[in-house]
């Protein structure tokens, strides 16, 4: 079963350009989440969707960041202009709900996305 | 807002050990918990989880953890370690009614000597 795609795998980019990062969920899974990780900080959840709708951005760190789930098989996050401190790994992750609409728990992530912002 | 706290940020042990990975959490209600494991270059994968019940999990890859609500912490442990356990390694919390929003510890390296 294909799992969370993820892409491109590595970006390499300077500084101002325009960055868009893309993730396709698992089929069937309808929360989408995501993440960032550096060595600094962590891993950090920048934003979560739920059957397509943002639910929570409070993570996104600056109007240069955006990101959009068109459908259920399609997100994209953006950054317009990227900065040296944007670069990272960024993580898809999707996850199903149980039937009686509870918390399964379960993130199931992409293999991760390595920006790197000159 | 819940946190956690993974106190030891690199541990070496040798094939064949046993493990013990530290989580502390914070939050004002029994949470979810889990553990996530990340081999170098790939995503997260579950390892398990705690919502209720019993307070000892069982995980894939013969790991297990004990939630102990008085000491607020969810250590993982394994009793031998292998070569391939070598990756770093995820505590997280969720909220009950925040869907599947997790907070990620700092997360643990676990380096494996032969």
């Amino acid at each position: 079963d294909a799992g969370v795609i993820q892409s491109p795998r590595h970006e390499v980019t300077e500084m101002g350009q325009e960055v868009t990062l893309r993730c396709k969920p698992i089929s069937g899974h309808n929360s989408l989440f995501w993440y960032r990780q550096t060595m600094m900080r962590g891993l950090e959840l920048l934003i979560y969707f739920n059957n397509n709708v943002p639910i929570d951005d409070s993570g996104m760190p600056e109007d240069r960041f955006s990101a959009k789930m068109p459908n259920a098989s399609f997100s994209t996050l953006k950054i317009q202009p990227s900065e040296p401190r944007d670069s990272a790994v960024y993580f898809c992750a999707s996850s199903p709900r149980t039937g009686g609409g509870g918390n399964t728990g379960e993130l199931f992530f992409g293999e991760g996305s390595r920006l790197t912002v000159l | 807002a819940q946190s956690v706290t993974q106190p030891d940020i690199h541990i070496t042990v040798s094939e064949g050990a046993s493990l013990e990975l530290r989580c502390n959490y914070s939050y004002g209600a029994t949470p979810y918990l889990f553990w996530y494991v990340q081999s170098p270059g790939q995503g997260l994968q579950l390892l398990l989880k705690y919502f209720s019940g019993d307070t000892l999990v069982q995980g894939i890859k013969g790991f297990e953890a004990e939630f102990k609500r008085s000491q607020s912490s969810f250590n993982l442990r394994k009793p031998s370690v292998h070569w391939s356990d070598a990756a770093e390694y995820f505590c997280a919390v969720g909220a009950r009614g925040a869907g599947n929003m997790l907070t990620f510890g700092g997360g643990t390296r676990l380096m494996v000597k032969p």
